[in-house]
């Protein structure tokens, strides 16, 4: 099945610089790439996702990238704010419904 | 409009013990999934409704897992016979359709004493 690795699985960031996380994926197959946000106690929220057929999508201060054929994507927060600091999970699947998350990277943005 | 509901919010059982889990999705949504978030872990899938299809179970860890979804809506995961290990928050989330945008709900947090 898929293996999804996500890093860093800690990051703390001083409030106005940048945030990046990456992962990779096994299954080459896989063409679809959501990341989710999830505050203390609260559900994971979608906050972007891609799909294979497009390498880079922003969305303001957020954006994803992807390289098929390292099999890897990225996300990236640009002037972080307190109200980022969170749990991000990445996700891969082959389009279909089965996601296969990373294990998680907590943010903290420091004031 | 209304999101994912899960029920209870949180529940504490003895070892051995069964629990079920409730899970109302979107109204409309016809694919459910259950998933299992262990403390400082990951997501892990544990099953999948669409439809009227016959579920994907490939994800419940041990027959002592179990889940149904009446009419097309509502979903309950049963755990029997519960042990120490099943403690973890269980996430339910629906879609319109295969392969769409999974909204989750808030979780139940289940503790075996």
């Amino acid at each position: 099945g898929e293996n999804v690795e996500q890093h860093p699985s800690t990051l703390s960031v001083q409030e106005g610089d940048s945030a990046v996380i990456k992962c990779t994926y096994s299954d080459s197959a896989s063409n679809y790439f959501p990341w989710y946000k999830q505050e203390l106690g609260k559900r994971p929220q979608l906050i972007i996702d891609i799909r294979s057929n497009v390498g880079e999508k922003k969305d303001q201060r957020i954006a994803v990238t992807l390289n098929k054929t390292a099999k890897h994507f990225s996300l990236h927060i640009t002037e972080t704010q307190p109200e980022d600091s969170a749990v991000y999970f990445c996700a891969a699947s082959k389009g279909d419904y089965k996601l296969s998350f990373g294990a998680g990277t907590t943010v903290t943005v420091r004031a | 409009g209304a999101g994912v509901s899960q029920s209870p919010s949180n529940k504490v059982t003895e070892k051995g013990k069964d629990v079920e889990l409730r899970c109302d999705p979107i109204s409309g949504h016809t694919a459910l999934y259950w998933y299992r978030q262990s403390l400082g872990q990951g997501l892990e899938f544990l099953i999948y409704f669409q439809g009227n299809s016959a579920p994907d179970k490939s994800g419940l860890p041990s027959d002592r897992f179990s889940a149904e979804r009446t009419g097309g809506s509502v979903s309950t995961l049963t755990i029997q016979r519960t042990q120490q290990e099943d403690s973890a928050v269980y996430l339910c989330a629906s879609s319109l359709g295969n392969g769409d945008t999974q909204y989750f709900g808030p979780g139940t947090r289940l503790t075996v004493l």
